[in-house]
């Protein structure tokens, strides 16, 4: 069955420090991978998605994601985190029409 | 576009009392989910509706809960009677799942608390 797994609940870094968000998936075909940020209070938002062509994909808030096939995996990256980027953050695969999320990382920035 | 809209954004009940949620959809988007966020379970797909026809309710947790979508545009998530056991946060999200690439767009959320 198709899944996805973030290995990491909760994640601390110091503001100014990068930050690599992990995400392994489970799926037979080419996948449709996604990463989703959520704030509190508030839905999730589209940070970035891959579906096919350059395996490094930009998103938004200066956000970027690797696809590796190998290991299947689409980490989450973004090279100098800001306070306002604490939030949790949910990573995705698309099976036919469904969206399968891992449980999500939360990370906490230290000022 | 406004993006998907939920009301309430916070529902206070009581057991046994019927709660309606409502959802938006964006316009000229074909699908529509339902999911339960809570801290034990993360996102739980309830509902999927394609082209106002639901397509997979096997999420749906029993029969106390009902989904429709009179519209193209409009939904409703239905618990009656409702328990302390269905707090929880509902989103919608809408998505134009013709296109291969298609994402998810997510409502704000509703908080249901039942007391």
């Amino acid at each position: 069955a198709q899944s996805v797994t973030q290995p990491d609940i909760h994640i601390t870094v110091s503001e100014g420090a990068s930050l690599e968000l992990r995400c392994n998936y489970s799926y037979g075909a080419t996948p449709y991978l996604f990463w989703y940020v959520q704030s509190p209070g508030q839905g999730l938002q589209l940070l970035l998605k891959y579906f096919s062509g350059d395996t490094l994909v930009q998103g938004i808030k200066g956000f970027e994601a690797e696809f590796k096939r190998s290991q299947s995996s689409f980490n989450l990256r973004k090279p100098s985190v800001h306070w306002s980027d604490a939030a949790e953050y949910f990573c995705a695969v698309r099976s036919g029409y469904k969206y399968i999320f891992g449980t999500g990382t939360r990370l906490k920035v230290l000022a | 576009d406004a993006g998907v809209i939920q009301s309430p954004r916070h529902e206070v009940t009581e057991m046994g009392q019927e709660v309606t949620l409502r959802c938006k959809l964006i316009s000229g988007h074909n699908s529509l989910f339902w999911y339960r966020q809570t801290m034990m379970r993360g996102l739980e797909l309830l509902i999927y509706f394609n082209n106002n026809v639901p397509i997979d309710d096997s999420g749906m947790p029993e029969d106390r809960f009902s989904a429709k979508m009179p519209n193209a545009s409009f939904s409703t998530l239905k618990i009656q009677p409702s328990e302390p056991r269905d707090s929880a946060v509902y989103f919608c999200a809408s998505s134009l799942i013709v296109k291969r690439s298609a994402e998810a767009f997510f409502g704000q959320g509703t908080r249901l608390t039942v007391v």
